[in-house]
């Protein structure tokens, strides 16, 4: 199994909204991403976990935080979100210590704030 | 400061014919190189990778060059066929950190035409 899934595919929320948005892979990888993409850009590192810690906090928003319940899930709260905020939100994994630094991304959950 | 660049933000190819990808960097101590695909409204998928220690990697249809007294790289597809038409990320790991950031160029928009 070599797939990241992610839900939901599109998302619709106002700005006073609570949402989540999960991540899940049965890779056995202990690194998971989360990114956001804008139309005709390359994605943007959001954060970085390592054995379920967060080890790399790209300076985002509090308006969005990571959680890491377990080695296999990834969610993303989303809170008080601005327009500007819509994005293809990405969740991508990859094996430590390994060898090689291919990360495997999901398909993305299409983000728009009203 | 971008320190990874693809400058053709667009290329077409016929359909049989090579289909060639340009991707320059400026930090020298990158020392490993991913290609990655991307399809609209999906995730980033890996494609292939080169080792500094190496000047060519080859899987299939897909080749990448690596220059390093030049800072280039190139990934030639041969023969390009239709499913090919996509967006192509060149990407490089920041550290030594399995965990770490990568970096991606801007993408280059590739159409293969009948």
């Amino acid at each position: 199994d070599t797939e990241v899934t992610q839900t939901p595919k599109h998302l619709v929320m106002g700005m006073t909204n609570k949402k989540s948005l999960k991540c899940e892979q049965h890779m056995g990888h202990r690194a998971m991403y989360w990114y956001k993409q804008k139309a005709k850009k390359p994605p943007e590192l959001m954060f970085v976990y390592s054995y379920e810690k967060l080890s790399i906090n790209e300076s985002v928003p509090s308006r969005f935080s990571p959680e890491c319940p377990n080695s296999s899930l990834l969610n993303l709260h989303l809170h008080a979100l601005q327009p500007e905020d819509s994005a293809l939100y990405l969740c991508a994994s990859s094996q430590l210590g390994q060898g090689g630094y291919e990360q495997y991304f999901g398909p993305g959950t299409r983000l728009t704030v009203t | 400061d971008q320190q990874v660049k693809q400058n053709s933000p667009s290329l077409s190819v016929q359909e049989g014919r090579i289909s060639i990808l340009n991707c320059d960097y400026t930090n020298s101590m990158f020392d490993y190189f991913l290609w990655y695909k991307k399809y609209p409204a999906e995730g980033p998928t890996f494609l292939i990778s080169i080792s500094s220690i190496k000047d060519k990697n080859e899987d299939g249809r897909f080749t990448v060059f690596l220059n390093k007294s030049a800072k280039h790289l190139s990934l030639h597809i041969v023969p390009s066929q239709p499913g090919d038409s996509a967006v192509y990320f060149c990407a490089a790991p920041t550290s030594m950190n399995r965990d770490d950031k990568i970096i991606f160029g801007k993408g280059t928009r590739l159409h293969i035409l009948p």
